[in-house]
């Protein structure tokens, strides 16, 4: 089992850039969640899918951060446009059931 | 979800068991306790959950007081490699939502 697959790992961008991140669940997972890290304010989670659909966004900051889940093997989170502050590390993490999550290795996001 | 309070961080002697205490005080009849830990670097991993009874896997233990108002993860013989955040998440069981707070990080020394 490969566990969850997120790329690219590391990204730098300019500010006013589009950013799309990507993640693969681990096959057979119908839950899917996308979590940001920083220092300030911690692990957070932005928005969580179940069976391809959103079923809580009320973490994404604002409309700049959108995310979409076309299949059951597929997630994108996509920031347009990039900010300064968006800077963090973005991590995925799916499960099959509600009581463990896997998550994947991060992508190092650096918006300058 | 109810809030938890854990120390901000602990040693531990490698070969000892390290014992992380948290407190949900306000944790209700249908949450679940929950422990995960990052490694630096690296995504959080899943430990070990609990409602009521104490539960331990190859991993883990987890001790739960009888009025739920408290939890102990125990880590039987810590190793270099357990050093990491270990956080104490509250959860109902029936959403998905984990809340993770500061956690503990817990250094195993030689």
């Amino acid at each position: 089992d490969a566990g969850v697959i997120q790329s690219p790992r590391h990204e730098v961008t300019e500010m006013g850039q589009e950013v799309t991140l990507r993640c693969k669940p681990i096959s057979g997972h119908n839950s899917l969640f996308w979590y940001r890290q920083t220092m300030m304010r911690g692990l957070e989670l932005l928005i969580y899918f179940n069976n391809n659909v959103p079923i809580d966004d009320s973490g994404m900051p604002e409309d700049r951060f959108s995310a979409k889940m076309p299949n059951a093997s597929f997630s994108t989170l996509k920031i347009q446009p990039s900010e300064p502050r968006d800077s963090a590390v973005y991590f995925c993490a799916s499960s099959s059931s509600v009581y463990e999550q896997y998550f994947g290795p991060g992508t190092r996001l650096t918006v300058t | 979800d109810a809030k938890t309070t854990q120390p901000t961080s602990m040693d531990c002697a490698e070969g000892r068991a390290a014992n992380l205490p948290c407190n949900h005080s306000t944790i209700s009849g249908n949450e679940y306790v929950y422990w995960y830990r990052q490694i630096h670097s690296q995504g959080p991993q899943y430990i070990i959950h609990g409602l009521k009874n104490n539960e331990t896997n190859e991993m883990a233990s987890l001790i739960i007081t009888e009025d739920r108002k408290s939890s102990t993860l125990i880590l039987p013989h810590a190793t270099l490699r357990d050093t990491a955040v270990y956080y104490c998440i509250v959860r109902s069981g029936n959403t998905g939502k984990l809340i993770f707070g500061q956690g503990t990080t817990l250094q195993v020394k030689p």
